[in-house]
């Protein structure tokens, strides 16, 4: 089956530091979506993003299907950015493959 | 336009009880998916229903746990005689369509004591 690897595993910014976090994916994805885990658990849906680019505030993300990967940029970072980000591929088919994430911490 | 919404957010159960768990999918989405997520690790697929139907249940384990989703009502993923391992949260997403973009719920945190 399709693989999913995220990087960094864990990351430590100072507040108002950016970031880049990558998910490379092993196939062809036809659903990419990016999700942040805030630290009580709750799944919050970020971007619908299985190629191009999108922004939405201090977060963008770019997918670039055709070398399989995807990033996620956070710019200005703030301390309710912490939490576990995860990068999720469907392939023809309805099962999202989620990868391990990248635990981010920004310190105040 | 409420999203998925899942009861209860949080449940403790004593082992050997059985855990109920429901999701309530976005208003015209007929296809909902749960997926379980263990202590510091993604989430895996386990089952995926369309009204009245299990379409897919490759990801539940063979024994103890039952999902169903009813031409009324929420769908239900139901454990029985849990143990401290089925300790989890456990995510309900629905789509419109089968290959469509899903939209998660918030999801059920189920501690086993």
């Amino acid at each position: 089956g399709i693989q999913v690897e995220q990087s960094p595993p864990d990351l430590i910014l100072q507040e108002g530091a950016n970031s880049t976090l990558r998910c490379n994916f092993s196939d062809s994805v036809n659903n990419l979506q990016w999700f942040h885990q805030n630290p009580w658990g709750q799944l919050i849906n970020l971007f619908y993003i299985p190629s191009g680019t999108k922004q939405n505030g201090r977060l963008s993300a770019t997918t670039v299907a055709t070398e399989r990967y995807s990033l996620l940029y956070i710019s200005s970072s703030q301390t309710t950015d912490s939490g576990v980000y995860f990068c999720a591929v469907a392939s023809g088919t309805y099962k999202y493959i989620f990868g391990t994430g990248t635990r981010l911490k920004v310190l105040a | 336009n409420a999203g998925v919404m899942q009861n209860p957010r949080h449940l403790v159960r004593r082992r050997g009880q059985e855990a109920r768990l429901r999701c309530s999918p976005m208003k015209g989405h007929s296809h909902v998916y749960w997926y379980r997520q263990l202590p510091e690790e993604g989430l895996k697929f386990m089952v995926y229903l369309q009204k009245e139907n299990i379409i897919d249940e490759s990801g539940m384990p063979k024994e103890r746990f039952s999902a169903e989703f009813p031409k009324e009502g929420p769908s239900i993923l139901r454990i029985q005689q849990v143990v401290r391992g089925d300790s989890a949260a456990y995510f309900c997403a629905s789509s419109r369509a089968e290959q469509g973009l899903a939209f998660f719920g918030q999801g059920t945190r189920l501690t086993v004591v």
